[in-house]
């Protein structure tokens, strides 16, 4: 079974400048999530999807930040503009939806802003 | 307000010796805990997860107690070896899918 896949593994960028993050979700998995995690500390939640819908993006800077899903398979996490402070890694997990379900990560796109 | 706690940054163990790592919450409507293990350059992959109802929960070399008095908990390996040389994460849950993460311990488990 495929894992989830996530694009591009590296992107580094100037401050300013617009970047996008690509996810593919585990098949069959209704359920996608995107975390940030900042060096030294443990993920946190940005948006959660249920198919197409966005059902939690209370953490989402909403400001500079934009996510979509459309079909309700891939998804894609938008930054413009980026400050340095959003250097991190961008994480996208997946499952099957519910409460104490196993979420499955991808391993993660690290963006550096200069 | 880091509602979960990892408190030791780094631990090194022996090979073939037990690995105790640590995690503390502040939440008393957490009532779902999990363990994540994260490679380098890879993402978080999940290990062994304990309910509330429960106070401990095994899974071969890997063991989760759960002290709900405390509001502590503990991911025991026995016997460490190499391959379990990682970051690993606890996480929490109260009743939702929001799981809150600590910010990890690495472990070092020497040959």
């Amino acid at each position: 079974e495929a894992g989830v896949v996530q694009s591009p593994r590296y992107k580094i960028i100037e401050k300013k400048q617009p970047v996008a993050f690509w996810c593919n979700p585990i098949s069959g998995h209704n359920t996608l999530y995107w975390y940030r995690q900042n060096l030294g500390q443990g993920p946190e939640l940005l948006i959660r999807y249920e198919n197409e819908e966005a059902v939690d993006d209370s953490q989402l800077p909403k400001d500079r930040f934009s996510a979509e899903r459309l079909k309700g398979v891939d998804s894609t996490l938008k930054i413009q503009p980026a400050e340095l402070g959003d250097s991190a890694v961008y994480l996208c997990a997946s499952g099957t939806g519910g409460n104490y379900n196993e979420q499955f990560f991808g391993p993660g796109t690290r963006l550096t802003v200069l | 307000d880091q509602q979960v706690k990892q408190n030791s940054p780094s631990l090194s163990v022996q090979e073939g010796r037990i690995s105790i790592l640590n995690c503390d919450y502040t939440n008393s409507m957490f009532d779902y805990f999990l363990w994540y293990k994260k490679y380098p350059a890879e993402g978080p992959t999940f290990l062994i997860s304990i309910s509330s109802i429960k106070d401990k929960n095994e899974d071969g070399r890997f063991t989760v107690f759960l002290n709900k008095s405390a509001k502590h908990l503990s991911l025991h390996i026995v016997p460490s070896q190499p391959g379990d040389s990682a970051v690993y994460f606890c996480a929490a849950s109260g009743g939702t899918y929001k799981y809150i993460f600590g910010t990890g311990t690495r472990l070092k488990v020497l040959a």
